[in-house]
């Protein structure tokens, strides 16, 4: 199993530009996570889908930010317009019963937008 | 809501010493209990984990840790640290039925020799 594989490792791009993160998730699992890490604000929840269907959407900041995941081997995460506050690193996480066996993080996507 | 606070921001030890990083948590609703750690620039990996039964749990890489109902604890312990394990450290609660995990700040591990 390769694990829960994100893409791009580093993206950095100007402000203004739209960012596509992408995530594909362990096979087998029905739960997918977006995960935002800040030195400021630490791991937050963005939001989450169950079964590729968004669950809890709360934790995103605002309407700049999208996300979606129309399979179940496929997400993105999607920032249009980026502004500099947006740098952080980006993970995806998966799980199946996560309670028993707990998530599965990608290695995350650095974002640095200039 | 739910909320989880870890107590200490960095935590400084010698090698081979022991250590304790400590987290509560606030929850109107049973949560299940996880600790995960990070090493630089990689993502979050599974420690261990409280669902039920008995309150101390054993993880990967010696790491125990001891829930406590009524303190609302679940703080992490090792007998002897590494400097391999210098690390940030997370403890996360799962609010049952929810599916969803919610993490303290973190914790920095710095084991020195």
């Amino acid at each position: 199993d390769a694990g829960v594989i994100q893409s791009p490792r580093h993206e950095v791009t100007e402000m203004g530009q739209e960012v596509t993160l992408r995530c594909k998730p362990i096979s087998g699992h029905d739960y997918l996570f977006w995960y935002r890490q800040t030195m400021m604000r630490g791991l937050e929840l963005l939001i989450y889908f169950n079964n590729n269907v968004p669950i809890d959407d709360s934790g995103m900041p605002e309407d700049r930010f999208s996300a979606k995941m129309p399979n179940a081997s496929f997400s993105t995460l999607k920032i249009q317009p980026s502004e500099p506050r947006d740098s952080a690193v980006y993970f995806c996480a998966s799980s199946f019963r996560q309670e028993v066996y707990g998530y599965t993080f990608g290695s995350g996507t650095r974002l640095t937008v200039v | 809501a739910q909320s989880v606070t870890q107590l200490d921001s960095q935590v400084p030890v010698f090698e081979e010493a022991p250590v304790e990083l400590r987290c509560n948590y606030s929850s109107s609703v049973s949560v299940y209990l996880f600790w995960y750690v990070q090493y630089p620039n990689q993502g979050l990996q599974l420690l261990l984990k409280y669902l039920s039964g008995s309150t101390l749990v054993k993880g990967i890489n010696g790491f125990e840790a001891e829930f406590n109902k009524s303190q609302t604890s679940f703080h992490l312990r090792k007998p002897s640290v590494h400097i391999s394990d210098t690390a940030e450290y997370f403890c996360a609660v799962t609010p049952r039925g929810t599916g969803k995990l919610i993490f303290g700040q973190g914790t920095t591990l710095q084991v020195k020799p």
